[in-house]
C-alpha cells in the first residue's frame, strides 16, 4: 500500500543530544514537509521540500536540519540547538507542481527529552 | 503574511446537534484551502478541499464546507453530528507560491451524549 511511514512512533532523547527521525513515502511525491504539533498551536511547519537536494526552512527552523537526498525521504534531526523539543511531529507529502491535491500525512512521532 | 485564524479553540456540542467550525484566512491570491480532522496520537486524515468552482463542497463523513471570498472564510459544517466525530479538527491552506502548506491551530470539538 502506498503511503508515509513514520518511524519510531516514539522516541526518547537525552538533553544536549541530536536525534534524527526517519519519513518515508512510496507515493512517488515531490514535495515533503516537516511539522511541529504542540497542544493548542496547531501544526507549526518546520521544513519543507519541493525536490530533491532542495528544501526550505519553515516557520521554525531553528535547531533543526533536514537533508533530502532521495525522492522518498526527509529525514528530520532535531539537534541539541533546539531548546524545547519535546512535541509530535508530523511528516507529510504531496505532489509538486500539482497544486489540486491534499497532503497526506504519517502517523506521527512523539518525541520526549528526559 | 500569510496565515490561517480558527477561533474557536474548544466546542462543545450535543450528540446530534448541528456543527459550524470557524476558520479565516488571510492570503493574497486564490487559496486551496483544506480541512483535516485528527484523532488523538494519530496523523490527519483529509475530509474535504476546495479548489475552485463551486464553493460549497462536500466531504467524508457527512462535513461540508463554504469557501467566501468576501469573507476570507471556510467554515466547515455538519447538520447532525456524532459522538465519533469526537477529535481535532484543522483548516488548512495551499500557499501557491512556494507550494506552502499552512495551518491553522486547530479547534477541539467534543462532543456529550
Amino acid at each position: 500500500d502506498g503511503g508515509i511511514t513514520q518511524s519510531p512512533k516514539y522516541l526518547f532523547r537525552k538533553e544536549g543530544q541530536n536525534v534524527t527521525l526517519s519519513c518515508e513515502q512510496n507515493l512517488n511525491h515531490d514535495a515533503m514537509y516537516w511539522y511541529r504539533q504542540d497542544p493548542g498551536q496547531g501544526l507549526r511547519l518546520i521544513y519543507y521540500s519541493q525536490i530533491v537536494n532542495d528544501f526550505q526552512k519553515g516557520d521554525i527552523a531553528e535547531g533543526y536540519s533536514v537533508s533530502r537526498e532521495k525522492k522518498e525521504s526527509f529525514p528530520l534531526t532535531v539537534t541539541s540547538a533546539q531548546k524545547n523539543p519535546t512535541a509530535f511531529y508530523l511528516c507529510a507529502s504531496s505532489p509538486r507542481g500539482t497544486l489540486n491535491t491534499e497532503a497526506f500525512f504519517g502517523q506521527g512521532t512523539r518525541l520526549t527529552v528526559v | 503574511a500569510q496565515s490561517v485564524t480558527q477561533p474557536d479553540i474548544h466546542i462543545t456540542v450535543s450528540e446530534g446537534a448541528s456543527l459550524e467550525l470557524r476558520c479565516n484566512y488571510s492570503y493574497g491570491a486564490t487559496p486551496y484551502l483544506f480541512w483535516y480532522v485528527q484523532s488523538p496520537g494519530q496523523g490527519l486524515q483529509l475530509l474535504l478541499k476546495y479548489f475552485s468552482g463551486d464553493t460549497l463542497v462536500q466531504g467524508i463523513k457527512g462535513f461540508e464546507a463554504e469557501f467566501k471570498r468576501s469573507q476570507s472564510s471556510f467554515n466547515l459544517r455538519k447538520p447532525s453530528v456524532h459522538w465519533s466525530d469526537a477529535a481535532e479538527y484543522f483548516c488548512a491552506v495551499l500557499m501557491e507560491y512556494g507550494n506552502k502548506l499552512v495551518f491553522g491551530a486547530g479547534t477541539i470539538l467534543r462532543v456529550k451524549s
